[in-house]
């Protein structure tokens, strides 16, 4: 499978906890992004890669927020003290330079 | 204002039936423009990207107006399995990052 993929599929945790995400891109992709997605809503930009630079940041994401793309591979995202408004769908998606994204099928993050 | 804005809808439309879709945007240095579709609990999956010319492919027809910042998309023939959300994508030149409009629900019943 070439497509775009992201682990875990399903994530509760409890009000606090840290949690982190994995995103696997298309693999000749250079590009990689993170969206947020919540009932009813668009995706909202959370932050861009090309290669393992991280270019650009939305100023939605608290300092609560990380992400890394080390050698501009895989991504992961974390979320620090999670609260219950992080709670949403996380998207991850790959692009060449140009091109539309090819999403991966999220991780849905509960938060109780 | 939103960057992006979209009619929610829902849409409801008999099948066979033509249904047209508007997006507006407001940022008047935008370059890429796509429209995704986004069934229940799915992924957003890219349905066609949108040229100044128009462009079509099968019983989908895209079109941008740049004068009126909007974009369009026409979908002749509705089938049930079109039943979706219909999201509006614009990438700002040279940004990167892409904007989401909230997307229309589409609902075509038998």
């Amino acid at each position: 499978d070439t497509g775009v993929s992201q682990n875990p599929r399903h994530k509760i945790t409890k009000r606090g906890q840290n949690v982190t995400f994995r995103c696997d891109p298309i693999s000749e992709h250079n590009r990689l992004y993170w969206y947020r997605q919540t009932l009813g809503q668009g995706p909202e930009f959370l932050t861009y890669f090309q290669n393992e630079a991280q270019l650009e940041k939305s100023r939605l994401l608290s300092d609560r927020f990380s992400a890394e793309r080390p050698k501009g591979s895989f991504s992961t995202l974390e979320i620090q003290r999670t609260e219950q408004g992080d709670s949403a769908m996380y998207l991850c998606a790959s692009s060449l330079e140009g091109a539309g994204y090819t999403f991966g099928s999220g991780t849905r993050l509960t938060v109780v | 204002r939103k960057e992006v804005e979209q009619d929610p809808g829902p849409f409801n439309v008999p099948e066979g039936a033509t249904v047209a879709f508007n997006c507006t945007y407001s940022n008047s240095a935008s370059q890429s423009f796509f429209w995704y579709r986004q069934d229940c609990r799915k992924e957003p999956k890219l349905l066609m990207s949108v040229y100044s010319s128009g462009n079509e492919d099968g019983r989908f027809t895209a079109q941008l107006n740049r004068a009126s910042q909007y974009i369009s998309l026409l979908i002749r023939d509705s089938k049930l399995s079109d039943s979706a959300t219909y999201l509006c994508v614009v990438t700002p030149t040279g940004g990167f990052k892409t904007i989401f409009g909230a997307g229309t629900r589409l609902f075509v019943k038998a």
